[in-house]
């Protein structure tokens, strides 16, 4: 069964505005990751927040994680075309990442 | 650094025939995990080798089968195939393997049709 569970499913929004997309998971983790995927081709990772991290920052992304709440949310700010795609989070847990169905994310230029 | 590839990218195939899929990590990781992409499960793990040890396995049936070689190339394969194999098949590696606080870096997919 999928482990991490993205909401919401689908994002349009105009470009330089924000995109928030959340993640929640059932089982204790090790880590949680962000992925990035274009169109059909492989995954990019984006970024990693370990269990006893709350807040991590790349660039313009933003990750939160709530253990207690089993949550994790991942903020794109100042969208740019080029950030359309499908966002995944993934949960390494049990020695194994468990995916979830991914966000699509489309950027209006 | 040369990133993950993966031969064939495209393969087309017909039920109860069998495919071999091969990846070839960066260099200097040990670890090689493999996925199933279908719009309707998502990404789905199928295992993970590490130092040519499987290390862990997902739920699937025993006509997925892979090995990992000492240079760490990786193949993984499909017997008997089904229609429903169709997919694009990822695979992902890293230093240290799942479960180590590091990333995975992707290949860009064997896209498997079954006829």
């Amino acid at each position: 069964s999928q482990q991490g569970e993205e909401d919401p499913q689908a994002l349009s929004i105009q470009e330089g505005e924000n995109a928030t997309m959340n993640c929640s998971y059932k089982t204790s983790i090790n880590n949680l990751q962000w992925y990035r995927q274009n169109s059909g081709r492989g995954l990019v990772h984006l970024i990693l927040i370990r269990s006893n991290e709350r807040e991590k920052h790349s660039g313009r992304l933003r990750v939160t994680l709530d253990t207690s709440k089993k949550s994790s949310s991942l903020l794109i700010t100042a969208s740019r075309a080029a950030d359309t795609a499908s966002y995944f989070c993934a949960t390494d847990g049990n020695n194994r990442l468990a995916f979830g169905k991914g966000n699509q994310v489309v950027v209006i230029p | 650094k040369a990133g993950v590839t993966q031969t064939p990218r495209y393969l087309i195939k017909t039920r109860g025939q069998q495919v071999t899929l091969s990846c070839s990590p960066i260099s200097g990781h040990r670890s090689v995990s493999w996925y199933q992409q279908t719009p309707g499960q998502g990404l789905q793990f199928l295992f993970e080798y590490f130092s040519e040890t499987q290390r862990n396995k997902g739920n699937f049936p025993g006509r997925f089968s892979g090995r990992q070689f000492s240079n760490s190339r990786s193949e993984m394969n499909v017997s008997t195939l089904e229609l429903g194999d169709s997919a694009l098949y990822l695979c992902a590696s890293s230093r240290m393997g799942q479960g180590s606080d590091n990333e995975q870096f992707f290949g860009p997919g064997t896209r498997l049709t079954v006829l």
